[in-house]
């Protein structure tokens, strides 16, 4: 079966960090492009991050840029994205998502992990 | 970046068709033919609906379809039914290697 699977999310303070873990199957994730989605509560989507198939290029949404780091292990098939100095607007349901393989499009989701940022 | 912008909702009865539009600029929209559409029912994930303007995936309904005119895109969904009743969201590639989503729209079955 086609999936992916996030993990990691939870409660951290303002200022704190979290790392996110997305693990995927189904298919050859060492040639797809992947990136990283929110949502916050009764709110749109947002996209956050994307990583090329070897790790060679990242791209980041001004937001999060020098907080987040996105990255990959092909040999685990897994992606993830850690996220420092979080802020109460970070607040979110943050999905895993493959880029690419139908045009520019995100077309296998997962069904996301909630990261809350509050004292 | 800002988000491209959508109407909050767009409604129609059974059978209908309504369409729903997706503005953005010359950075995004515009300038690549690389728009998406997603449907979102709640508490689930996003579907991926249109891909690059006009392309359905397999297994998405031929009700659903995408067209592009300058820096407006649009999704339309004809002989609508219930099930169709879900928010929706546009996306586009950026000139700056990024991705930017519209605003979503809520589509009421009537």
């Amino acid at each position: 079966e086609v999936q992916v699977v996030e993990s990691g999310g939870g409660l951290v303070q303002p200022g704190g960090s979290l790392r996110l873990s997305c693990a995927a199957s189904g298919f050859t994730f060492s040639t797809s492009w992947m990136s990283w989605v929110r949502q916050a509560p009764g709110k749109g989507l947002e996209w956050v991050a994307n990583i090329k198939y070897d790790g060679s290029e990242k791209h980041y949404v001004d937001s999060v840029k020098g907080r987040f780091t996105i990255s990959r292990d092909n040999a685990q098939n897994s992606l993830y994205v850690q996220m420092n100095s979080l802020r109460d607007e970070d607040t979110a349901l943050y999905y895993c998502a493959r880029d690419g393989a139908r045009g520019f499009a995100f077309d296998i989701w997962g069904q996301g992990t909630m990261v809350t940022v509050s004292s | 970046q800002s988000a491209l912008t959508q109407p909050a909702s767009v409604s129609g009865s059974p059978g209908q068709s309504i369409t729903i539009s997706c503005t953005g600029t010359s950075s995004d929209v515009a300038d690549y033919n690389y728009v998406s559409w997603y449907q979102q029912h709640p508490g689930e994930a996003p579907k991926l609906m249109i891909y690059d303007v006009t392309n359905r995936p397999s297994g998405v309904s031929d009700r659903f379809s995408g067209s592009k005119s300058g820096n407006t895109a649009s999704l339309t969904i004809s002989g609508l039914q219930a099930e169709d009743e879900a928010d929706y969201y546009c996306t586009s590639y950026t000139s700056r290697s990024t991705y930017v989503f519209g605003t979503g729209t809520k589509v009421t079955v009537l």
